[in-house]
């Protein structure tokens, strides 16, 4: 399977700051997730974005497959925004392999 | 629709006991994943299904697993005999047939094995 890798590990906000977390992959996908699990474990779906842009609110996503990475992209954050936020690849026949993570903090 | 139902939410036994993880997908998605998450490790993909079929089942960690989905609205998880090591949130997830492949989770089951 692919290689995914997130940056940075951790990161402190202060509340309305703006913030990009960083996924890079090994391979091409054809499938590429952002997830945010929340302090109480819940792990919600924020964006499928195997190429190009979304937004959905404050968050945006961006994947540059050619160049493979996906970056996410938080603005006005939020202390609802606190909570770990995933990246998932998949390249053509295997699994959707998750990154490590990234932890943010958003202090009010 | 009600998303990815899990039951227990929560469980704590102890070791040696049989412990069994419950599942509904999504209705009409015909993929169900279960996952483990752990401190150490992340978040693993144990095995998957589709239209009810264990696919891959190559990240269950040793024959103490087992995973069945008797029909599309219902899986389970089975650790017998339970260790403390497999203490963990499992976490349940369904994804559509079409091409997207999106994954949508269950709130997840925390297992403690004293």
């Amino acid at each position: 399977g692919i290689q995914v890798e997130q940056s940075p590990p951790d990161l402190i906000l202060q509340e309305g700051a703006n913030s990009t977390l960083r996924c890079n992959f090994s391979d091409s996908v054809n499938n590429l997730q952002w997830f945010h699990q929340n302090p109480w474990g819940q792990l919600i779906n924020l964006f499928y974005i195997p190429s190009g842009t979304k937004q959905n609110g404050r968050l945006s996503a961006t994947t540059v497959a050619t160049e493979r990475y996906s970056l996410l992209y938080i603005s006005s954050s939020q202390t609802t925004d606190s909570g770990v936020y995933f990246c998932a690849g998949k390249a053509a026949g295997n699994k959707l392999t998750f990154g490590g993570g990234t932890r943010v903090l958003v202090k009010p | 629709d009600a998303g990815v139902i899990q039951s227990p939410r929560h469980e704590v036994t102890e070791m040696g006991q049989e412990v069994t993880l419950r599942c509904k997908p999504i209705s009409g998605h015909d993929y169900l994943f279960w996952y483990r998450q752990t401190m150490m490790r992340g978040l693993e993909l144990l095995i998957y299904f589709n239209n009810n079929v264990p696919i891959d089942d190559s990240g269950m960690p040793e024959d103490r697993f087992s995973a069945k989905m008797p029909n599309a609205s219902f899986s389970t998880l089975k650790i017998q005999p339970s260790e403390p090591r497999d203490s963990a949130v499992y976490f349940c997830a369904s994804s559509p047939l079409r091409v997207t492949g999106e994954l949508f989770f269950g709130e997840g089951s925390r297992l403690t094995v004293l």
